[in-house]
């Protein structure tokens, strides 16, 4: 199957800092979308994006649909202790309705 | 508007027996996505079900199958229960239509004795 590589796998921030990650496939995708899942959750939607070079914005945290469409980014800005969990990507090719998920990027925020 | 829910919650098994998985999706959606996600791990993707037709597989044994209901509920049914089988089972829905995301349900936590 597909591989989509999230970096970085984890993260330890101080309570205030900005925050980025990435994630990165071999495909060209037409849909990507980020998704935080808190322990014993399943993942709730963040932002999702559907246009080469697209930022979406959702409170605090921006996402980017790369140009080349084979990579997409998540900014968090003045992180909070409730930033913390596994942010997942997720990408669709342009036919089928299947979704490819990363492998996550597990935050954890210092107060 | 109700989310994603499945049952049971937490399910204990032991080597060969069998597992039912349950979900409900969004009102309205008619697409039934199923992962698996061990420990650790990401998410696998097992089933899709759309309009009561297996619409795609991932790459798990024959053993784990399933099934849409007319009312767009699903079951996941994993047969000969091995120990790597444990793991939370999510289940996801959409509308078909094209570039609409997933929603997800909180899991099943399958564990495997």
């Amino acid at each position: 199957g597909q591989q989509l590589n999230q970096s970085p796998q984890s993260m330890f921030i101080q309570e205030g800092e900005d925050v980025s990650m990435n994630c990165t496939s071999s495909s060209i995708f037409n849909t990507w979308l980020w998704y935080k899942q808190d322990p014993g959750e399943g993942p709730v939607l963040l932002i999702a994006l559907y246009k080469a070079g697209e930022l979406t914005s959702n409170g605090r945290l921006t996402a980017q649909f790369g140009i080349t469409r084979k990579d997409s980014f998540l900014n968090i800005s003045a992180s909070i202790p409730s930033d913390v969990g596994i942010y997942f990507c997720a990408g669709r090719f342009r036919t089928g309705n299947q979704f490819y998920f990363g492998t996550g990027t597990s935050l954890t925020v210092i107060p | 508007e109700a989310g994603v829910t499945q049952s049971p919650t937490h399910l204990i098994k032991t080597r060969g027996q069998q597992a039912t998985l349950r979900c409900s999706p969004i009102s309205g959606h008619t697409s039934v996505y199923w992962y698996q996600q061990a420990l650790g791990l990401g998410l696998q993707f097992l089933l899709w079900y759309d309009e009561g037709e297996e619409r795609n597989r991932g790459n798990f044994p024959p053993r784990f199958s399933g099934r849409q209901f007319p009312n767009y509920s699903s079951e996941l049914n994993v047969n000969a229960l091995e120990l790597e089988d444990s793991a939370l089972y999510l289940c996801a829905s959409s509308f078909l239509v094209l570039n609409q995301p997933q929603h997800f349900g909180d899991g099943t936590r399958l564990s495997i004795l």
